[in-house]
């Protein structure tokens, strides 16, 4: 059981370049989220995806844009890369309650030079 | 908006002590809490739910405890172990209709042999 996948694990970038963060899921989970966490500031929210084929804005989406590809898959793109957007980024997905929790990938460190 | 406040300053305890960690929340009253543990580099992993009703849960050598009138939540490990040493995160439902959770910036927690 994989869990939450994504890929790549690390990535350095120029200002300006774009890139695509790939996430999947094998766990049959409605809801996916596109998470941004930086010292000192905590997990925010960048996107969520509540099911599939429904995308939302979280607390941090500019910069960013999603696709929910299906009801495995949600990719996050930075189409102009910016230093400000140098962060470790998680995917995570749920069950519609919630309550078993939110299970996390093992993070993407982008970092923008 | 919800907040959460979480000690920032890492908790230092000798092996075989019990660890307490504190969740503290304005606001709303959430009809649950999630505790989370985050490993260096890796993605929190959830560990466990209390409900609004509940006054404690008990998982393993684990004890959360929800008190709603002081907005307080405690997170109790006995008979730590260097192992537990982790990043402790604790969470709150998306309100209002919205998708976006809460999440502390979490307590640093290092047991030493």
């Amino acid at each position: 059981n994989a869990g939450v996948t994504q890929t790549p694990k690390f990535q350095v970038l120029k200002t300006g370049q774009s890139m695509t963060l790939q996430c999947a899921q094998d766990m049959n989970h409605n809801s996916m989220y596109w998470y941004r966490q930086d010292p000192g500031m905590g997990l925010r929210l960048i996107y969520y995806s509540a099911s599939e084929g429904t995308t939302d804005k979280g607390e941090v989406p500019n910069g960013y844009n999603v696709s929910r590809l299906n009801k495995r898959e949600f990719s996050l793109r930075l189409e102009s890369a910016a230093p400000s957007q140098t962060s470790v980024y998680f995917c995570a997905s749920s069950r519609p309650d919630r309550e078993d929790g939110y299970t996390f990938g093992s993070g993407t460190r982008l970092t923008v030079v | 908006s919800q907040k959460i406040e979480q000690n920032s300053e890492a908790l230092n305890i000798q092996e075989g002590k019990t660890a307490t960690l504190t969740c503290n929340y304005t606001n709303y009253s959430p009809a649950y809490l999630q505790w989370y543990r985050q490993d260096p580099g890796r993605g929190p992993v959830f560990l466990l739910l209390i409900r609004e009703n509940e006054k404690e849960k008990r998982k393993e050598r684990l004890k959360v405890t929800f008190d709603t009138t002081l907005k307080q939540s405690l997170f109790h490990i006995t008979a730590s172990q260097p192992a537990d040493s982790a990043t402790y995160l604790c969470a709150l439902p998306p309100s209002g209709g919205s998708y976006i959770p809460t999440f502390g910036r979490g307590t640093s927690l290092i047991v030493h042999p």
